[in-house]
């Protein structure tokens, strides 16, 4: 069963507005997760690791005030997309490591209209 | 620094016919190589992993792998290929066990199988 669940699959918001993408460790206590993005058709994109009780890291090139990324608790990690708009729309799929294999969401369809 | 490459966006198989996805990498250290597979707005199911030991790896639903450190390559096979099988497959690189889990993907090959 998945070991990683990411909720809601799909979403539409309106321009300005902001959503939020929680992604839960099912069956680990997860210290790190990692936030990525796929454009259609296309590769993943690492966004930021969130990092449980401390600031999330990063990649370059992300915007930390648009994509906001909390890991308040060992199983629970949000992202949240700020004042959202059409060219935030795409496919935000979170993970978590293992021991050697990466557990991965079943990924959010985010279009703003 | 880290990458994979994918050198086919796209691969075509008739059902029956054995498949080959390709996949090459570059790391400084030892490689933790895995593939996996995305089905269309899905998140991505992990299908068999490199880590050590024998270089042909087998994984899930019949796929398996070779390690081949000379030519760098992490290709992935299966004998005979399934309508089911069309995805999205993608290689991805660890390098070594102090990443923290952050992967490096390929670009992605799309597979089709027809019937």
């Amino acid at each position: 069963g998945a070991v990683v669940s990411q909720h809601p699959s799909r979403v539409i918001c309106k321009s300005g507005t902001s959503v939020k993408i929680e992604c839960r460790s099912l069956d680990f206590q997860a210290t790190t997760m990692f936030w990525y993005r796929q454009f259609p058709k296309q590769s993943l994109m690492l966004m930021a690791t969130s990092n449980e009780g401390s600031k999330a890291t990063y990649e370059q090139g992300v915007e930390k005030d648009k994509f906001l990324i909390n890991h308040a608790s060992l199983t629970l990690s949000t992202l949240t997309v700020t004042s959202a708009h059409p060219e935030d729309s795409s496919f935000y799929i979170c993970s978590r490591s293992g021991p050697t294999e990466a557990f991965f969401g079943q990924g959010t369809r985010l279009t703003v209209v | 620094a880290q990458s994979v490459a994918q050198p086919e966006d796209q691969v075509n198989v008739a059902e029956g016919n054995p498949l080959t996805v390709k996949c090459t990498y570059s790391v400084s250290g030892n490689p933790y190589l895995f593939w996996y597979v995305q089905y269309p707005n899905r998140g991505l199911q992990f299908l068999l992993k490199y880590i050590t030991g024998d270089n042909l790896v087998k994984g899930s639903y019949g796929f398996e792998a070779e390690f081949n450190k000379s030519q760098t390559s992490f290709h992935l096979k299966k004998p005979s290929a399934l309508v089911s099988d069309s995805a999205l497959y993608f290689c991805a690189v660890r390098d070594g066990p102090n990443q923290g889990g952050k992967l490096i993907f390929g670009q992605g090959t799309e597979l089709s199988v027809k019937p």
